[in-house]
């Protein structure tokens, strides 16, 4: 199984920052990946696919790069709604894999 | 509008089984495979199994074979998702999801999730 490594595990920021989360995949997955948000009590929300492209109606603060084993998601300028828990998914192969998460907390 | 709507939640005792439905709507059902997540409360994602709606061919983590099964009625466009066995470890929130592939591989629409008890 490939295995999704997320770090860091939790990051404190204020509104308007800049915040990088990362994602290692433990082998190759191309650009297969792709990244979630979900607030509590609620469902996880795709933000991102093939490591890049923005889901519809995602908003543009929130980029996605990498590719193969190594990811990272951005988000250019925090808003209050961005405060949440982010995931990252191996889309390579089967069976599918999330990474453990990033909580976003305010700061 | 794309939605996938779940059934309520569950309360099983230890070995037994719960079944939970996931009707679509808002698009072809057979045109899209659907997948089931869990997630224990305060934990991360867990990818169990996938179904494809129009064949019914199916695929499950390996923790999961044996218990699991993944069935649907195209007729209602409603997919299901059957544990046996059910312990306490099992208690969590299942969510289907719908899968894209077409080089957009990712879930991009999800039920509201089910909560399922397993206690004595």
């Amino acid at each position: 199984d490939i295995q999704m490594t997320q770090s860091p595990s939790s990051v404190s920021a204020s509104v308007g920052d800049r915040v990088t989360i990362t994602c290692r995949a433990s082998q190759d997955i191309s650009s297969w990946l792709a990244w979630y948000q979900q607030k509590p009590g609620k469902a996880p929300n795709l933000l991102i696919y093939v490591a890049s492209i923005l889901q519809g109606g995602v908003p543009s603060r929130f980029s996605g790069s990498g590719s193969g084993t190594d990811f990272t998601l951005t988000i250019s300028s925090l808003q209050p709604e961005d405060f949440a828990t982010y995931y990252c998914q191996q889309a390579n192969s089967f069976p599918f894999t999330f990474g453990q998460g990033t909580r976003l907390e305010i700061k | 509008q794309v939605q996938l709507v779940q059934s309520g939640a569950e309360v099983k005792k230890p070995g037994a089984s719960v079944k939970v439905s996931c009707k679509a709507s808002g698009y072809i059902f057979t045109s899209y495979d659907i997948n089931w997540v869990r997630q224990a409360t305060g934990q991360g994602l867990e990818w169990m199994g996938w179904m494809n709606p129009n064949s019914g061919n199916t695929g499950f983590a390996q923790k999961f074979q044996g218990r699991l099964t993944m069935t649907r009625s195209t007729s209602i466009s409603t997919a299901y998702m059957e544990l046996s066995s059910l312990r306490s470890e099992d208690t969590a929130v299942y969510y289907c999801a719908r899968w894209r592939t077409a080089g957009r591989h990712s879930f991009d629409y999800w039920g509201q999730g089910t909560l399922v008890t397993v206690s004595s």
